[in-house]
């Protein structure tokens, strides 16, 4: 079976400042994980993924994770917050990156950008 | 990019009766699609995974006679709510995945209220 934590349930910021929101997995295979935004009573946004190769990877709106298999995290950051950032983020899992593959979301860190 | 919908974005119904719930992929024949369940300020629940076609697999402890799932084309499923009842409230999220992405695009989702 498959995990995902995320560490704070929320996070507070002042704009400009570093991003971070951490998130650590467990899987017994080697994982696919994502990172997705939920604006209030939308969706939800992918905003980047990590399947094979480099660990380092970039997505949307300057956020970026890293892939860290000895810690088994996926924290994502962004060097400097905006307003329009805040939100709803969840990591997922998912043991394959089929397009049946079931995700496995953990319970989601609120973002809070202040003045 | 791939665009899914929903329809409707919310609905209030009288307890004891049934709502239907669509989701469609707008630009490209979505084979899998996943329903998804979010309570208030907590993360997202599988619960059914429907290929077109054939019958969905229900996630345990999702009673499939109460969520009835269908998914007779390429570009729409349908969630029907039967007898609903006030602990139905929820955030109800489609998701969709095809051929050519490996990943799945979800729909904006759909509040439901049961009074």
């Amino acid at each position: 079976a498959q995990s995902v934590t995320q560490l704070g349930s929320h996070v507070s910021v002042s704009e400009g400042a570093l991003v971070l929101l951490r998130c650590n997995y467990s899987s017994s295979v080697p994982p696919y994980l994502f990172w997705y935004v939920q604006y209030p009573n939308q969706g939800l946004q992918l905003l980047l993924k990590y399947t094979t190769g480099a660990t380092l990877v970039k997505g949307i709106n300057g956020f970026e994770a890293e892939f860290k298999k000895s810690e088994t995290s996926f924290h994502l950051t962004k060097p400097s917050a905006h307003m329009s950032d805040a939100a709803e983020y969840f990591c997922a899992v998912s043991d394959w990156g089929g397009t049946a593959s079931k995700l496995t979301f953990g319970t989601g860190t609120r973002l809070q950008v202040t003045l | 990019g791939a665009v899914v919908s929903q329809h409707p974005s919310w609905v209030i119904c009288k307890s004891g009766t049934s709502v239907k719930i669509e989701c469609r992929s707008l630009d490209f024949q979505a084979t899998t699609m996943f329903w998804y369940r979010q309570f208030p300020k907590q993360s997202l629940m599988l619960m059914a995974t429907s290929n077109e076609g054939s019958k969905a697999t229900y996630e345990q402890g999702v009673e499939k006679d109460k969520f009835l799932i269908n998914h007779a084309s390429l570009t729409l499923s349908t969630l029907t709510v039967t007898s609903a009842h006030p602990e139905d409230s929820s955030f109800y999220i489609c998701s969709a995945s095809g051929d050519h992405y490996n990943e799945q695009f979800f729909g904006p989702g759909t509040r439901l209220t049961v009074l």
